[in-house]
């Protein structure tokens, strides 16, 4: 129990081109997702938390205009790289937290490549 | 939120017993300890999650004292396959929800 996926699992673009990842949880729902960013070596920050019918609230340094954040409903959110440039190359995970419980799980993660 | 403290990296022999302790000096009350495995080009896995004294199951052990200031993840007999970086969080109660900040975690070698 408790899976949740990702898609795409990995996607190359060009530069100025937006991309849509999106967060799915399988077999349970969840008002409340969470948008990571990791870059090579490093640990994983936080970029928004997603809660379902509602605004998203956004780290301090993340801009909400560039990564638009959608929770429709209450097993997906999605999160779009508007106008990326080669410095949003990145690995996209996202998380989410069954109703009633503490526990994030993650999906797999998104690597974005933008050329 | 609560800040962690864990060891960078640690090494082991196969078949061994491996602990991982994590400092967490200012947890609040309502703060769960949660453990998350990830290995490269992958999201973190869950492992286990207490919030007092000891928590088993069929991967882990989570070793929490009475003051909830630190914490030890006990894995039991390593494998190669164990080889990974090893999360220590600290939720938050944010109105609702946990939020959760990942420190540096733990690269775990794990030696044939």
């Amino acid at each position: 129990g408790a899976v949740v996926s990702q898609h795409p699992s990995r996607v190359i673009c060009k530069s100025g081109t937006s991309v849509k990842i999106e967060c799915r949880s399988l077999d349970f729902q969840a008002t409340t997702m969470f948008w990571y960013r990791q870059f090579p070596k490093k640990s994983l920050m936080l970029m928004a938390t997603s809660n379902e019918g509602s605004k998203a609230t956004y780290e301090q340094g993340v801009e909400k205009d560039k990564f638009l954040i959608n929770h429709a409903s209450l097993t997906l959110s999605t999160l779009t790289v508007t106008s990326a440039h080669p410095e949003d190359s990145s690995f996209y995970i996202c998380s989410a937290t069954p109703l009633g419980q503490e526990t994030q799980y993650f999906g797999p993660g998104t690597r974005l490549l933008v050329l | 939120l609560a800040k962690t403290t864990q060891p960078i990296s640690m090494d082991s022999y196969e078949g061994q017993e491996v602990n991982i302790t994590c400092s967490h000096n200012n947890i609040a009350t309502n703060d769960y300890i949660t453990w998350y495995q990830q290995f490269p080009s992958q999201g973190p896995r869950f492992i286990i999650q207490g919030y007092k004294t000891k928590v088993t199951n069929e991967v882990a052990s989570l070793f929490i004292p009475a003051d909830r200031k630190s914490s030890t993840l006990s894995l039991p007999r390593v494998s190669l396959s164990d080889t990974a970086v090893y999360y220590c969080l600290v939720g938050e109660d944010s109105g609702g929800y946990q939020k959760v900040t990942f420190g540096t975690g733990t690269k775990l070698q794990v030696i044939p």
